[in-house]
């Protein structure tokens, strides 16, 4: 069975341009979080689907971040403009139902100089 | 503010002793608790969680003491091997918060052949 994958693996972008980062989930995992980790800082809640439903963006820092999840399946994680702050590895997970227990990804290395 | 913590950066031990590795948390709501392994350019690999109602859990050469009153919880790997070796980060879960994990900042283990 296929794990989550995340594409691009790395992404090097200038301040202001805009990148979307794809999550594939394992099927069957109706949810999906993304996460991010910021270097020397510990990984992040971004936000959390449901099939295609956000059940919480709470970790979303701000709204140059939007995020989708079409027809609970895969996921895109979207930044426009991209700041240098944004710079990071941003990983998706998903679980089946019920469970604590989150799947990660490779995760997305993305550089904004 | 954390609200999990790993208080050592890293660890070395010799092939075949034991490792352990140690997590505080502050928040008396979290419910369930995990250990995740990170080698790089990976995303995290789920190793082995307890839930709040256990004092352990044990899998393998894997181990998990959690003490409740104490908010403290560890991990402990016996024999160590060299395959061992990489960044362990603990992760807890809020009931009430939609099952999003809150993380240390990890600890690198080295075994030493």
């Amino acid at each position: 069975e296929a794990g989550v994958t995340q594409f691009p693996s790395h992404s090097v972008i200038e301040k202001g341009q805009t990148v979307t980062l794809r999550c594939d989930p394992i099927s069957g995992h109706d949810n999906l979080y993304w996460y991010r980790r910021v270097m020397g800082k510990e990984i992040k809640f971004l936000l959390h689907f449901v099939k295609e439903s956000k059940q919480d963006e709470s970790g979303m820092p701000n709204n140059r971040f939007l995020a989708e999840r079409t027809g609970g399946t895969y996921s895109t994680l979207k930044v426009q403009p991209a700041e240098l702050e944004d710079s990071g590895v941003y990983f998706c997970a998903t679980s089946p139902g019920g469970s604590g227990i989150q799947y990660f990804g490779a995760g997305t290395r993305l550089s904004v100089l | 503010d954390q609200q999990v913590k790993q208080n050592s950066p890293s660890l070395s031990v010799q092939e075949g002793r034991i490792s352990i590795l140690n997590c505080d948390y502050t928040n008396s709501m979290f419910d369930y608790f995990l250990w995740y392994k990170k080698y790089p350019a990976e995303g995290p690999t789920f190793l082995i969680s307890i839930s709040s109602i256990k004092d352990k859990n044990e899998d393998g050469r894997f181990t998990v003491f959690l003490n409740k009153s104490a908010k403290h919880l560890s991990l402990h790997i016996v024999p160590s091997q060299p395959g061992d070796s990489a960044v362990y980060f603990c992760a807890a879960i809020h009931a009430g918060n939609n099952r999003k994990l809150i993380w240390g900042l990890g600890t690198s283990l080295g075994v030493n052949p």
